[in-house]
């Protein structure tokens, strides 16, 4: 199976700072990557798929890059609504497997 | 509107069977694959089995291989997972995720119901 990484594993931040989260796959996963969202007592939410296409609806202050192992999401200017903890998830092989998750709250 | 509503969950013993249901509703339930995925409590997201459309296309996380059976009835718009042989490590909220592509599976979840929660113990 590939297995997944992020770093941080938490982090605090101001409101407007950026903020950088790293994935990293066991091994070559072309961009087949997909970042997710999940507040506290919800469901996830699709924030980015395949490494770095924003899905609909979704702010545009979120984004994603990288291919291969190395991954990177970024939201350009925290706000108070995107405390959440966020994972990453490959699907380049079954089965599919995420990261264990970055839980980003406000200094 | 998007809606799937998972049950089925409860309390039961190792050992033990219980089945899951979802019930997807506000789109063509056909057209797409379907997962599920589990968290277990206080801990993160584990993929768990996903199936194709037509149920041509099956797959299962090592965890559950050999115990659970995913299933869908798409003339009643309704997802299912059989868990036997349930384990102390299967207890965990249990959601239903749609796949976001038609016609075949490309595994952005885009949408998710809100978890029924499977707890085992004796």
């Amino acid at each position: 199976d590939i297995q997944m990484t992020q770093s941080p594993s938490s982090l605090s931040a101001s409101v407007g700072d950026r903020v950088t989260i790293t994935c990293q796959a066991s091994q070559d996963i072309s961009n087949y990557l997909n970042w997710y969202q999940q507040k506290p007592g919800k469901a996830p939410k699709l924030l980015i798929y395949d490494a770095s296409n924003l899905e609909t609806g979704v702010p545009s202050r979120f984004s994603g890059s990288g291919s291969g192992t190395d991954f990177t999401f970024t939201i350009s200017s925290l706000q108070p609504e995107d405390i959440a903890t966020y994972y990453c998830q490959q699907y380049d092989n079954l089965p599919v497997t995420f990261g264990p998750g970055t839980k980003v709250d406000i200094k | 509107e998007v809606q799937l509503v998972e049950s089925g969950g409860g309390l039961v013993q190792p050992g033990r069977s219980l089945r899951l249901s979802c019930a997807a509703s506000g789109f063509t339930f056909d057209d797409y694959a379907m997962h599920w995925v589990r968290q277990a409590p206080g801990k993160g997201l584990e993929w768990v089995s996903g199936i194709s459309w037509n149920s041509g296309s099956i797959g299962y996380a090592d965890s559950v291989k050999g115990r659970f059976t995913i299933s869908r009835d798409n003339a009643k718009n309704s997802l299912y997972l059989q868990m036997n042989s349930l384990r102390a490590e299967d207890t965990a909220l249990y959601y239903c995720a749609k796949d976001n592509c038609s016609g075949g599976s490309c595994y952005y979840l885009g949408y998710w119901g809100q978890g029924t929660l499977v707890t085992v113990s004796s």
